[in-house]
């Protein structure tokens, strides 16, 4: 099983700033590697997949870099409704895994 | 657009079995996998597995004992049944669709999710 950390675990930051989150897996993915915003109540919302693509209606402020074990998550300039719990998926080997999240906190 | 909907029952005995249905309406149900994620309370996400329209399977190993998904593609619905369920089961349950992109993909359309409960 492929295991994902993600890290920092929390994030405190500010609207307007910038927040960078990682996600490093045990093993090389390629580019199979999607990110996750998660707010309490609602059921997740895919953010990235392909490591760098967009999902559909996904505002460009949001943006995913990386390959083979080391990715990143960034949002250029938080919105209020950025603040949310973020986690990485991987889809590349089965079963599918997901990293333990960060929290983007004001 | 495509829309998923899940029910079951939310308060289970020990022992019992977990039992919970998805509905896929709005969209092609064919073509895709169809999966189940939990979050237990407090804790992060946990891919339990995926089944297409043929019935095809994966399970995650760690509950692959007890889980069966199943697909009733006359209903465009899928299930879940996971047997001899512990308080360790409790968590939010959610139905998802798998994106196609090469491989079974991430999860692009969710259910509203199912807080199962156990309780003695």
């Amino acid at each position: 099983e492929i295991v994902l950390m993600q890290s920092p675990g929390t994030l405190s930051l500010s609207p307007g700033e910038r927040a960078t989150l990682s996600c490093r897996a045990s093993q090389s993915l390629s580019s199979y590697l999607a990110w996750y915003q998660h707010k309490p109540g609602q059921a997740p919302r895919l953010l990235i997949y392909g490591a760098s693509s967009r999902a559909t209606g996904i505002p460009d402020r949001f943006s995913g870099s990386g390959s083979g074990t080391d990715f990143t998550l960034t949002i250029s300039r938080l919105e209020p409704e950025d603040f949310a719990v973020y986690y990485c998926q991987q889809y590349g080997s089965s079963p599918l895994t997901f990293g333990g999240g960060t929290k983007v906190e004001i | 657009q495509v829309q998923l909907r899940q029910w079951g029952a939310g308060l289970l005995k020990p022992s019992a079995t977990l039992s919970l249905t998805c509905a896929v309406s709005g969209g092609s149900f064919s073509g895709y996998y169809w999966s189940w994620i939990r979050q237990p309370p407090g804790k992060g996400l946990e891919w339990i597995g995926e089944v297409n329209h043929s019935g095809s399977t994966n399970y995650n190993p760690s509950l692959k004992s007890r889980v069966t998904i199943s697909v009733d593609t006359a209903k465009n619905q899928f299930s879940l049944r996971l047997s001899s369920v512990t308080a360790a089961d409790t968590a939010v349950y959610y139905c998802a669709r798998q994106m196609v992109v090469g491989v079974p993909g991430p999860s692009d359309i969710w259910g509203q999710g199912t807080m199962v409960t156990l309780s003695s």
